[in-house]
């Protein structure tokens, strides 16, 4: 079936550095555009960085922009998101999901995996 | 990239009706026939209900409609039922390849 299974969280002290991966199955992986959207704890969610199928295009969120970096490897069907400079308010569960391709919006999402930016 | 507004809470009683708004700006719901609403229950992942303002995924209820106004979207639910009782987040395009979430409505069935 169609899946999305995130990896890669953890507790990590603020400051430091963090990947995770987000392994795709059941579809085409190369035929679709990746999000990350995280979710601080008991909090709203907040979109973080979409990826084009081909990785010829990238955004990150403001919030982000010039600490986190979102690839993908379409060999493994995996994509990634490599976050640097921790801080604090990077907390949350982070859930990669499907763009539905053409319609701005998402359509399969991972079962998250949290981040705990914490000394 | 504001986040977009919604209300906080809102509840129903089974078998009724209710709306929830989400407002943006020119720049996001205004400029773009491109919201999307998403339910979450405790300790899930989102779910997709509308995308493009009104369109329903395979599988959502035909209960569940979307409509748009100016800087506003709306999600009405029809027949409220126990299991609708959920979070739910409305999202936009925002132009140059970003998207912007609103804070979420929390719905209780009374």
């Amino acid at each position: 079936q169609v899946q999305l299974v995130e990896s890669g969280g953890g507790v990590v002290q603020p400051g430091r550095s963090l990947r995770l991966s987000c392994a795709a199955s059941g579809f085409t992986f190369r035929s679709y555009g990746m999000h990350w959207v995280r979710q601080a704890p008991g909090k709203g969610l907040e979109w973080v960085a979409v990826i084009s199928k081909d990785a010829s295009d990238e955004q990150t969120a403001d919030s982000v922009k010039g600490r986190f970096t979102v690839s993908r490897d379409n060999s493994k069907n995996t994509v990634y998101l490599q976050m640097n400079s921790l801080r604090a308010d990077d907390t949350a569960v982070y859930y990669c999901a499907r763009d539905l391709s053409g319609e701005y919006a998402f359509d399969i999402w991972g079962q998250g995996t949290l981040v705990t930016v914490s000394s | 990239q504001s986040a977009l507004t919604q209300p906080a809470s809102v509840s129903g009683s089974p078998g009724q009706s209710i709306t929830i708004s989400c407002t943006g700006t020119s720049s996001d719901v205004g400029n773009y026939n491109l919201v999307s609403w998403y339910q979450q229950h405790p300790g899930k992942a989102p779910k997709l209900m509308i995308y493009e303002g009104s369109k329903r995924p395979s599988g959502v209820s035909n209960r569940f409609s979307g409509s748009k106004s100016g800087n506003t979207a709306s999600l009405t639910i029809s027949g409220l039922q126990p299991e609708d009782e959920a979070d739910y987040y409305c999202c936009s395009f925002a132009g140059s390849s970003t998207w912007v979430f609103g804070g979420g409505t929390k719905l209780t069935v009374l």
